[in-house]
């Protein structure tokens, strides 16, 4: 399966405030996704990102809010906008392997957002 | 009703020991279905797949019921480094990409 990596693993931010988070792939990779967990609950999909075209959101989930990145097919970025407290979530960015015949989801380790 | 419903645990296991997990799912014609392995602080990571009736990997077992509508998921002789939470994941439509994710099953195994 591919490698992801995310870029920061956590940090902590200023209401107000903006924090890109980027996710390299170490292969090439069609669909890119972006998903919150929020403390103690499961992944919710926040919005795919296709390269060359804009990315779909979620229902809840703004491009003014998550604007997002895919400048290539290796590569993703996502701005959490205007912080505040209640966006202190893990991200987490996953790619689309092929399997079988079946495509499986691979996650990245995540970046750990606290906002003050 | 939530597409993906799991008992949330904890489920609290000595070493050797068996164990089930049930989840339920609401749309009859999902096609594809997963199990995800969350350690505390770290990322799902992918355990199996279940595209048709079952699938075994090791002391793994997954079981599709379609009729009923869920996916168990079987842990035989449990080890110390199976503690984690088993999350339940279903994608609803064949050639779609978005995923739900059940809350998670928590398991501990005791020594």
């Amino acid at each position: 399966s591919a490698v992801i990596s995310q870029k920061p693993s956590r940090d902590i931010c200023q209401r107000g405030t903006s924090l890109t988070i980027q996710c390299q792939v170490d292969s090439q990779v069609t669909m890119m996704f972006w998903y919150r967990q929020q403390p103690g609950q499961s992944l919710t999909l926040i919005a795919t990102a296709n390269q060359g075209s804009e990315a779909t959101y979620e229902s809840g989930f703004v491009i003014d809010k998550f604007p997002i990145s895919r400048p290539n097919l290796t590569f993703s970025t996502l701005t959490v906008s205007n912080m505040s407290p209640e966006d202190s979530s893990i991200y987490l960015c996953s790619v689309e392997d092929l399997s079988g015949g079946f495509y499986e989801q691979y996650f990245g380790p995540g970046t750990r957002l606290t906002v003050t | 009703r939530k597409e993906v419903e799991q008992d949330p645990g904890p489920f609290n296991v000595p070493e050797g020991a068996t164990v089930a997990f049930n989840c339920t799912y609401s749309n009859s014609a999902s096609q594809s279905f997963f199990w995800y392995r969350q350690d505390c602080r770290k990322e799902p990571k992918l355990l199996m797949s279940v595209y048709s009736s079952g699938n075994e990997d090791g002391r793994f077992t997954a079981q599709l019921n379609r009729a009923s509508q869920y996916i168990s998921l079987l842990i035989r002789d449990s080890k110390l480094s199976d503690s984690a939470t088993y999350l339940c994941v279903v994608n609803p439509e064949t050639g779609a990409n978005n995923l739900f994710f059940g809350t998670g099953t928590r398991l501990t195994v005791i020594p």
